[in-house]
């Protein structure tokens, strides 16, 4: 049981160019997220996804896409990357609100920097 | 707008004492509240919820929410420096899939 895996570890991005990060989860969760994280602030929510291929926006979607075509992977495309989206990001993954509050996991992060 | 506030801190305990940490709320429909440890470069890990007002315990840490005054706090007794991280609260509104964090409040437990 991997629980939520993430890769890569860390990426650094030129302006303009884009990339998929990817985001595997093997606990059977309908419900998966990403966040991203800038240094001293908390967690901002770029996508969501209820279950495979139902996706919705966020506090901050612009510059990104998903796509969720099954249960276990979430993925996150950046398209023409720009210097503000350098983060960290996280993905993570629960079973419906309200049914059982204790399995939320994080990923262990993508560092990305966009120069 | 939705808005989740705590102190960044840094907040400073030593050894054994009590730390306390809070965070106000603005949305008076939230209905579910979270309470997440983060060492610095690794990712969140939740450690209480609470939905009920009241006190909520689990072994050191003790939630505490107050939905008329629109605060959640989290007690940690018996500090030791392992407790040092940031800690994240999340409050999530009902009938919402999504939580709001907030900017989290750094802890340093010293010997």
């Amino acid at each position: 049981n991997a629980g939520v895996t993430q890769t890569p570890k860390f990426r650094i991005l030129k302006i303009g160019q884009s990339m998929t990060l990817q985001c595997t989860q093997d606990m059977n969760h309908n419900y998966m997220y990403w966040y991203r994280q800038d240094p001293g602030m908390g967690l901002k929510l770029i996508y969501y996804s209820v279950g495979a291929g139902i996706t919705d926006k966020g506090e901050v979607p612009n510059g990104y896409n998903v796509s969720r075509s099954t249960t276990e992977d979430f993925p996150l495309r950046l398209e023409l990357a720009a210097p503000s989206q350098t983060s960290v990001y996280f993905c993570a993954s629960s079973p419906p609100p309200g049914t059982s509050e204790t399995e939320q996991f994080f990923g262990p992060g993508t560092r990305l920097t966009v120069l | 707008q939705k808005e989740v506030e705590q102190n960044s801190g840094p907040l400073s305990v030593p050894e054994g004492a009590i730390a306390s940490l809070n965070c106000t709320y603005s949305d008076r429909g939230s209905q579910s509240f979270f309470w997440y440890r983060q060492y610095s470069g690794k990712s969140p890990e939740l450690i209480m919820f609470i939905y009920s007002n009241g006190d909520k315990e689990d072994g050191r840490f003790t939630a505490q929410l107050n939905k008329a005054s629109q605060y959640v706090s989290l007690l940690i007794r018996d500090s030791q420096p392992s407790d040092s991280a940031t800690y994240l609260c999340a409050v999530r509104s009902g009938g919402s899939y999504i939580p709001t964090f907030g900017r989290g409040t750094s802890l340093i437990v010293h010997p």
